[in-house]
């Protein structure tokens, strides 16, 4: 069966830390690969994406993430957090025939 | 470029009552999703079209929902009769070319439904 798992429900760190946040899928194949952040109130928005070539991927917000295909993992990460990331952070994918299926989610809370 | 709109924002019916949320994708956006996000939970999908024909449905409560997407634009998303755990937040989503590298999903602000 098609899965994303997000291990971690919540996760709090400090202003200026450094954050990763995990994500594991099942799938036959390797899919598309995305990273969404949903603000209180909001739809969600795209971070970074992940298709082929390079595994390391960068995108908005100083965000990257890096896809391990011996782990199925597509790990988010960021060196430096500010406290407007706080925010709850959904890792999904695609399947070829373009059905997107998205974990549970991680709430980042940032302490000053 | 305009993005997903979606109305109502907000909504608050008694159960076994009625509702429908309306969503306009992004121009040119041929794939149009819905999908229920429950409190505490990712968002689940409910039904994806392909212009105005129907791609997956197999989780579409039939019973009770209903979607169409007449003329392959906009889309409505009903429910009838509601239920208590039907209170949830509803987004719509479109896409260029699913399945592709530019399949990413771009969502509206969602219409958040509250069944008392």
């Amino acid at each position: 069966a098609q899965s994303v798992t997000q291990p971690d429900i919540h996760i709090t760190v400090s202003e200026g830390a450094s954050l990763e946040l995990r994500c594991n899928y099942s799938y036959g194949a390797t899919p598309y690969l995305f990273w969404y952040v949903q603000s209180p109130g909001q739809g969600l928005q795209l971070l970074l994406k992940y298709f082929s070539g390079d595994t390391l991927v960068q995108g908005i917000k100083g965000f990257e993430a890096e896809f391990k295909r011996s782990q199925s993992s597509f790990n988010l990460r960021k060196p430096s957090v500010h406290w407007s990331d706080a925010a709850e952070y959904f890792c999904a994918f695609n399947t070829n025939a373009g059905k997107s299926t998205f974990g549970d989610g991680t709430t980042l809370t940032v302490k000053p | 470029e305009a993005g997903v709109a979606q109305s109502p924002r907000y909504k608050i019916i008694e159960k076994r009552q009625s509702v429908a949320f309306w969503c306009n994708p992004i121009s040119g956006h041929a794939t149009l999703y819905w999908y229920q996000q429950i409190l505490g939970q990712g968002p689940k999908l409910l039904i994806q079209f392909q212009n105005n024909g129907v791609v997956d449905d197999s989780q579409l409560p039939k019973d009770r929902f209903s979607a169409e997407r007449l003329k392959g634009v906009d889309s409505t998303l009903k429910i009838q009769p509601a239920k208590l755990e039907d209170s949830a937040v509803y987004l719509c989503a479109s896409s260029l070319k699913p399945g592709t590298n530019t399949g990413e999903l771009f969502f509206g602000e969602g219409s958040r439904l509250t069944v008392l």
